[in-house]
């Protein structure tokens, strides 16, 4: 009941192609989700959050879509450069019992953007 | 501005030795995280510390694994008598609350 499904498990794009990950909870106590981007070698760096309020966020060339009644959420990265190889974590959050803040991962997502 | 300071960035260890994981929160941070990413896999919670307390450490092992956060200095992770399955890297996040903000991660090797 606390798994995020991360989909796909890797994805290769051309340069200005539109990377599409996806995640799916069950947890209907989950009121944060964020992504998170790591390079290789680093440690995961906040990308953009949402919470179910909104069905989407824009930051930049990345944009959450957020469906709360399918318990579904997706970022999409406008016009993927090289730059953005990087494997993509999401995860979530919530009032859970016993709330801590501690964040639930998917698996990750491997994305290549060829030049 | 310091990030999140995590140290040593490579550990490499013998089965049976005991490593030891420091993590130095972002200045005005008081909640610590600690996360453990095996190879091809995401992040796992372990354990959630504030000054001086334990607040959640429900994905901990049970046996070998321990985390403490002082009033003073980093918070610590520790693993004795490591095993080759403790091989992994390990990222400590804090925040105030709110957003976690991670460092970059201590990787263990054990041999």
């Amino acid at each position: 009941q606390q798994q995020v499904k991360q989909s796909p498990q890797s994805l290769i794009v051309q340069k200005g192609g539109i990377p599409i990950i996806n995640c799916a909870y069950e947890n209907t106590a989950f009121d944060y989700f964020p992504w998170y981007q790591q390079f290789p070698g680093k440690g995961p760096a906040l990308l953009i959050a949402i919470r179910p309020d909104v069905s989407e966020k824009k930051e930049g060339r990345f944009t959450i879509s957020f469906n709360k009644s399918a318990k579904q959420f997706s970022l999409h990265i406008m016009d993927s450069q090289p730059g953005d190889s990087a494997t993509y974590f999401c995860a979530a959050k919530g009032a859970l019992s016993g709330n801590t803040g501690k964040l639930i991962f998917g698996q990750g997502t491997t994305l290549q953007v060829k030049p | 501005n310091a990030g999140v300071m995590q140290n040593p960035r490579h550990l490499v260890r013998r089965r049976g030795q005991e490593a030891r994981l420091r993590c130095s929160p972002m200045k005005g941070h008081s909640h610590v995280y600690w996360y453990r990413q095996l190879p091809e896999e995401g992040l796992k919670f372990m354990v959630y510390l504030q000054k001086e307390n334990i607040i959640d450490e429900s994905g901990m092992p049970k046996e070998r694994f321990s985390a403490e956060f002082p009033k003073e200095g980093p918070s610590i992770l520790r693993i004795q008598q490591v095993v080759r399955g403790d091989s992994a890297a390990y990222f400590c996040a804090s925040s105030n609350p709110g957003e976690q903000y991670f460092g970059p991660g201590t990787r263990l090797t054990v041999t």
